[in-house]
C-alpha cells in the first residue's frame, strides 16, 4: 500500500505569491491534517479535513486554507507569502478523524521557501 | 491551552548503550494520550510509541519504553540497545480524549524535539 504522498517535494516562492500543496492520503483513509514545521515555532496544526469537510483549525491567518476532495485528496493554499511563511508543510492521514484515537500516518512534507 | 517541554535540544549515545529522552506537559485535562514520533533526515514523521493516560502500565514497543508519571506530568523514552538506525530528531506530543470536555482532541501538540545522534 502506497504511503502519504506530497507533492512538491521543495518548492521556491517569492513573497506576495500563491502556493498550492497536495497531498494524496493513504488508500481508504479518508481524515487530513496539515503541520507547519519551522526551526522557531516546531510544529503546529493547520487544521484537519475528513469528508471533505474541514473538523478543526489551528491558529493561523486567513491567508492559509485547505479544502478536501471526494477521493480524499486534500490540498492547501497559502496566498501572499511572507518570508516567515517559509517551512516544512507536513500532511498526516488516518482511516477516521483524528478525535477517534486512529492512528496518524505521514507524508515526507513539502519544503517550502520565501525568497 | 496544553503545551509540551522537551528540555534537552540534543543528546548523544553509543551505539549499543541505552539513553533517555525527557518530555514534560502540563495539561489540566485528566484524560488524554502521550506520543514519541520519530522524525528521520527523511523528513517522515514515524510513531514510536503511545501511551493512554488512563493506563498506569507503561508502554514499551521492543527497544523502546517510556517512564509516565502522571502527577508529575513527565513522559520520557528509554531507547535500549541503541542503532545507528534510531539516530533521528525525536517529538514528545499531546492529544486530548475525545469527550473528556478537551480542546484539542482533534489535533497533536508537540514539543520542540531532541536530536539524538548515535556513535559507533
Amino acid at each position: 500500500k502506497a504511503g502519504v504522498t506530497q507533492t512538491p517535494r521543495y518548492l521556491i516562492k517569492t513573497r506576495g505569491q500563491q502556493v498550492t500543496l497536495s497531498c494524496s492520503p493513504i488508500s481508504g483513509h479518508r481524515s487530513v491534517s496539515w503541520y507547519q514545521q519551522t526551526p522557531g515555532q516546531g510544529l503546529q496544526f493547520l487544521f484537519e479535513y475528513f469528508s471533505e469537510t474541514q473538523r478543526n483549525k489551528g491558529n493561523f491567518p486567513g491567508r492559509f486554507s485547505g479544502r478536501q476532495f471526494s477521493n480524499s485528496r486534500s490540498e492547501m493554499n497559502v496566498s501572499t507569502l511572507e518570508l516567515g511563511d517559509s517551512a516544512l508543510y507536513l500532511c498526516a492521514s488516518s482511516l477516521r478523524p483524528v478525535a477517534t484515537n486512529e492512528k496518524l500516518f505521514f507524508g515526507s512534507g513539502t519544503q517550502l521557501s520565501v525568497l | 491551552a496544553q503545551t509540551v517541554t522537551q528540555s534537552q535540544p540534543e543528546m548523544s549515545v553509543q551505539e549499543a548503550e541505552t539513553v533517555t529522552l525527557s518530555c514534560t506537559y502540563d495539561t489540566s485535562e485528566s484524560d488524554y494520550y502521550l506520543f514519541w514520533y520519530k522524525q528521520p533526515p527523511s523528513r517522515q514523521m514515524i510513531l514510536v510509541i503511545r501511551q493512554e493516560a488512563y493506563k498506569q502500565q507503561n508502554a514499551t514497543e521492543n527497544r523502546f519504553s517510556v517512564n509516565f508519571q502522571k502527577a508529575a506530568k513527565s513522559f520520557s523514552l528509554k531507547i535500549s540497545d541503541s542503532q545507528l538506525g534510531d539516530a533521528a530528531m525525536y517529538f514528545c506530543a499531546y492529544r486530548s480524549a475525545l469527550g473528556a470536555g478537551g480542546t484539542s482532541y482533534g489535533k497533536l501538540t508537540f514539543g520542540q524535539g531532541t536530536i539524538l545522534t548515535v556513535h559507533p
